[in-house]
């Protein structure tokens, strides 16, 4: 079975600075899909960025960025410039090719500090 | 945003009664989800659908059983509510096709069983 492991339950940063979440996951397939979703407050789940797994480029998107290391099954979110707006809790995802359902880890709950 | 729309946004309902949470989406999507989201487990799959008519299990499928007699219509019934089921229930649409492509959610549905 497939599983997510996020290592950092809560993490706090003050405004503009750069944050690193972590996130780790274990499986025996090649091919498969990663995501960090956000959950603001309003509960919304708002997806931040995608990895495919066949992709050596690692993502990213305006202050966003993903660090993969598919051999160490590793999929990070970077955040630059931190803002306020960016306070939420972050969850990392995984599904298979061909699956439909989607995997999460337990979250990160993170803190912008003005 | 993806056009997704639950009802209602809040439920207070006694043990033992039926209850049942609709999720709308307006881009005829094909592929649908029911999530449930618990502290220290993140989501957790219920039920899809993969067309009209056509459902699956999830992981956690015990006690809910789902309908979709319309594409834009997916629904959840707990036929018999427990309070094991208090949670915050989402539904979310996969808007590639379903084989390993992002899921887009909707705002929830935050369900209490006293």
């Amino acid at each position: 079975a497939q599983t997510v492991t996020q290592s950092q339950p809560e993490m706090s940063v003050q405004e503009a600075e750069t944050v690193t979440l972590s996130c780790t996951y274990d499986t025996s397939e090649s091919n498969y899909y990663l995501f960090w979703y956000k959950q603001p407050p309003s509960r919304q789940m708002i997806l931040v960025i995608r990895q495919e797994a066949y992709k050596q480029q690692n993502a990213t998107e305006n202050r966003f960025s993903v660090n993969f290391q598919k051999a160490a099954k590793s999929f990070s979110l970077k955040i630059s410039d931190s803002q306020l707006g960016d306070t939420a809790m972050y969850f990392c995802a995984f599904i298979l090719q061909g699956a439909q359902k989607l995997v999460f880890g337990q979250g990160t709950r993170l803190t912008i500090n003005p | 945003d993806a056009g997704i729309t639950q009802s209602p946004r809040h439920k207070v309902t006694e043990t033992g009664t039926p209850v049942t949470l609709r999720c709308h989406q307006t881009e005829n999507h094909r592929y649908m989800y029911w999530y449930r989201q618990d502290p220290g487990h993140g989501l957790r799959l219920i039920h899809y659908s993969y067309g009209v008519k056509d459902t699956d299990k999830g992981e956690v499928s015990d006690g809910y059983s789902v309908s979709r007699s319309k594409t834009e219509d997916f629904l959840l019934t707990l036929e018999s509510a427990t309070s094991s089921q208090t949670s915050v229930y989402f539904c979310a649409i996969s808007a590639r096709g379903g084989a390993g492509y992002e899921q887009y959610f909707g705002p929830g549905t935050r369900l209490t069983v006293t």
